[in-house]
């Protein structure tokens, strides 16, 4: 069964540094989300993408955070210089034609020291 | 925003036992949706609701959406170790583009 992928599975980097984050989404997939959860909070939208272009994105998503689609299987978020607070799980989404059915990858583990 | 309450926040019930799971907008919903998610990994899709009074099943989980489109109920019966998890109800604006997730219902079974 095809199942979203995300590397790595734990980063670990120093406050200011920049970190990329991987997706492999469902090949076939139209739509491609990115969330984040807190420790302990809820799991929280920060931008979804679709047709190459970010299609919306949350608050949250701001100067220090940017997609890419790069060679049309990957999907990457990028954090120009992380801060403390950037420590979360970060998952990635996609969907096909139904776009609320989303796949979730199993998470990325950023911790900001 | 879209602002989405969960009750009850934990649940540990016996094997066997059915229990309810409730979702509250503060808007009219266009689409709920939930999910589970088991502890430390992604959201897993159940099921969608998108008309008032819908309701829809899988496997021994059911799922409603009332008349005014803003609660949502999800029903597990006889419930297993397997259903153990995370609940979340979920909702998007009109376009689709911008997901909101509940504040989650933990569920624990007891064998």
């Amino acid at each position: 069964e095809p199942e979203v992928t995300q590397t790595p599975s734990h980063q670990v980097t120093q406050m200011g540094q920049e970190v990329i984050l991987r997706c492999v989404p469902i090949s076939n997939h139209l739509y491609f989300y990115w969330y984040r959860q807190i420790l302990g909070q809820k799991v929280e939208f920060l931008v979804s993408f679709y047709n190459n272009e970010i299609s919306e994105k949350s608050e949250i998503f701001d100067d220090q955070f940017s997609v890419e689609r790069p060679d049309g299987s990957n999907f990457t978020l990028k954090i120009r210089s992380t801060k403390l607070e950037d420590s979360a799980m970060y998952f990635c989404a996609s969907a096909g034609g139904d776009y609320y059915e989303q796949y979730f990858g199993p998470g990325t583990r950023l911790t900001v020291t | 925003s879209q602002e989405l309450e969960q009750s009850p926040q934990s649940l540990i019930v016996q094997e066997g036992k059915n229990l309810t799971i409730n979702c509250t907008s503060s808007k009219t919903l266009y689409g709920l949706y939930w999910y589970k998610q088991k502890y430390g990994e992604g959201l897993i899709f159940l099921m969608m609701l998108q008309k008032g009074g819908e309701e829809k099943s899988h496997e021994k989980i059911t799922a409603k959406l009332d008349e005014k489109k803003q609660q949502s109920s999800l029903h597990i019966t006889a419930s297993q170790p397997s259903h153990a998890g995370i609940y979340l109800c979920g909702a998007d604006r009109n376009t689709g583009n911008q997901f909101y997730f509940g504040t989650g219902t933990s569920l624990t079974v007891i064998p």
